[in-house]
């Protein structure tokens, strides 16, 4: 069954320093999320991206964040100057369009360490 | 805006026993999917079930059923024969229905923790 992957399972990084996520979602999907879970707490949506742009986003999404699909295949969240607080696990998930019922699939996330 | 409650932070059961989660949502919308995501200690999300608001009949997935009252706006998670493996924390999630091109995010509540002693 095709799944969402991200990469690096684990990133750690020094405050200030930039930090690009990255995901490949499901190759025929037209939808695609970034959630973040700091530790103990639940889920939250971060963004969401659908034709070429920005549909949706948390006030979390500040301009820190950024996101993009450079190529087709990969979806990224970069922050560009990262806080103590950034640190959490960051999900890309990705829906296909037709039939509406369709979940979000995610990836196995990315825990971000900033230090 | 919607929101979602789960308001058991911790459950356990026996191996082998029947355990419920609950859980709550608001909504002003008649047309959402509801969802029951799980996520072990490895931290991924897995769907475990969905339920679409329009329909009346509870979905069910082998072990996993839930109980969907729409008029309350209730959406228990039932699991019988628990297993060693179904101990995680387990997400509740509602999505409006959408259309065109409606991104539609997932709204979490605060999870349950469910333990499954042997």
């Amino acid at each position: 069954e095709p799944e969402v992957t991200q990469t690096p399972s684990h990133q750690v990084t020094q405050m200030g320093q930039e930090v690009i996520l990255r995901c490949v979602p499901i190759s025929n999907h037209l939808y695609f999320y970034w959630y973040r879970q700091i530790l103990g707490q639940k889920v939250e949506f971060l963004v969401s991206f659908y034709n070429n742009e920005i549909s949706e986003k948390s006030e979390i999404f500040d301009d820190q964040f950024s996101v993009e699909r450079p190529d087709g295949s990969n979806f990224t969240l970069k922050i560009r100057s990262t806080k103590l607080e950034d640190s959490a696990m960051y999900f890309c998930a990705s829906r296909g369009r037709i039939p509406l019922n369709q979940p979000q699939h995610f990836g196995d996330g990315t825990r971000l360490s900033i230090l | 805006a919607q929101t979602v409650t789960q308001s058991q932070p911790e459950m356990s059961v026996q191996e082998a026993e029947t355990v419920t989660l609950s859980c709550t949502y608001d909504t002003s919308e008649s047309d959402y999917y509801l969802f029951w995501y799980k996520q072990p200690p490895s931290r991924q999300m897995i769907l475990v079930i969905r339920q679409e608001a329009y329909k009346q009949q509870n979905a069910t997935e082998n072990r996993f059923s839930v109980n969907f009252q729409k008029a309350a706006k209730s959406f228990s998670l039932k699991i019988s024969d628990s297993q060693l493996g179904d101990a995680a924390m387990y997400f509740c999630a509602y999505r409006s229905r959408g259309y065109g091109g409606a991104t539609n995010k997932l709204i979490f509540g605060t999870g349950t923790l469910l333990a499954v002693q042997p």
